[in-house]
């Protein structure tokens, strides 16, 4: 089977770094992406890892280790518009299929 | 359009009923996916369409769900005699499908309430 493990919540304060862990198992894996969904909105796109190693974003950067099957997600100088939920999700098989993660929901406090 | 299309935005229907929920992809996305999300919840894999290849539809909750791709493009997502489990936001997404191509693009999602 494929699954995907993050923490349900996360709080953090306004400037501050946090670190969103995931850690998957799955078969045929290509790579990790992140999205970000607001509530009432639809998820979209962050970052993506094909590679071992740290991608940087602006902001908001994501790190991949195939041998430990584990990413994660971090975003430095928190905003407050950064509360959301944030996914983890598998890039497996030959043509790209996609499997999320149960999300991580981020709150960002004054 | 620019966007992934849901239609309808939103639908309510009664319990038995059957209901069908379409998505107009990017133009020239190859990819095509379907994601169920209950309220506060994680987005569950329902259906995959990449190409001409045979769908994956191994996340389909029953028998009472279906969905096909018309000529590489529009998808709609069927299910039959609906349950209240069945509530939820359905969304859809595309991607170009390309090997490394691995942006996927979504719509805003289909509210279906079940009564």
């Amino acid at each position: 089977g494929q699954s995907l493990e993050q923490p349900s919540e996360v709080t953090a304060v306004e400037g501050a770094i946090v670190q969103i862990n995931c850690t998957y198992q799955t078969s045929g894996f290509y790579g990790l992406s992140w999205y970000q969904q607001h509530d009432g909105g639809a998820p979209t796109f962050l970052s993506y890892n094909g590679l071992d190693g740290l991608e940087e974003t602006g902001r908001f950067s994501s790190f991949l280790s195939r041998s430990d099957s584990y990413g994660y997600l971090l975003l430095q100088e928190l905003q407050m518009k950064d509360s959301a939920s944030y996914f983890c999700a598998a890039i497996s098989g030959g043509y790209n299929k996609l499997i999320f993660g149960a999300g991580t929901r981020l709150a960002v406090h004054p | 359009g620019a966007g992934v299309s849901q239609s309808p935005s939103n639908k309510v229907t009664e319990k038995g009923k059957d209901v069908e929920l379409r998505c107009d992809p990017i133009s020239g996305h190859t990819a095509l996916y379907w994601y169920r999300q209950s309220l506060g919840q994680g987005l569950e894999f329902l259906i995959y369409f990449q190409g001409n290849s045979a769908p994956d539809k191994s996340g389909l909750p029953s028998d009472r769900f279906s969905a096909e791709r018309t000529g590489g493009s529009v998808s709609t997502l069927t299910i039959q005699r609906t349950q209240q489990e069945d509530s939820a936001v359905y969304l859809c997404a595309s991607s170009p499908g390309g090997t490394g191509d691995v942006e996927a693009f979504f719509g805003q999602g289909t509210r279906l309430t079940v009564v």
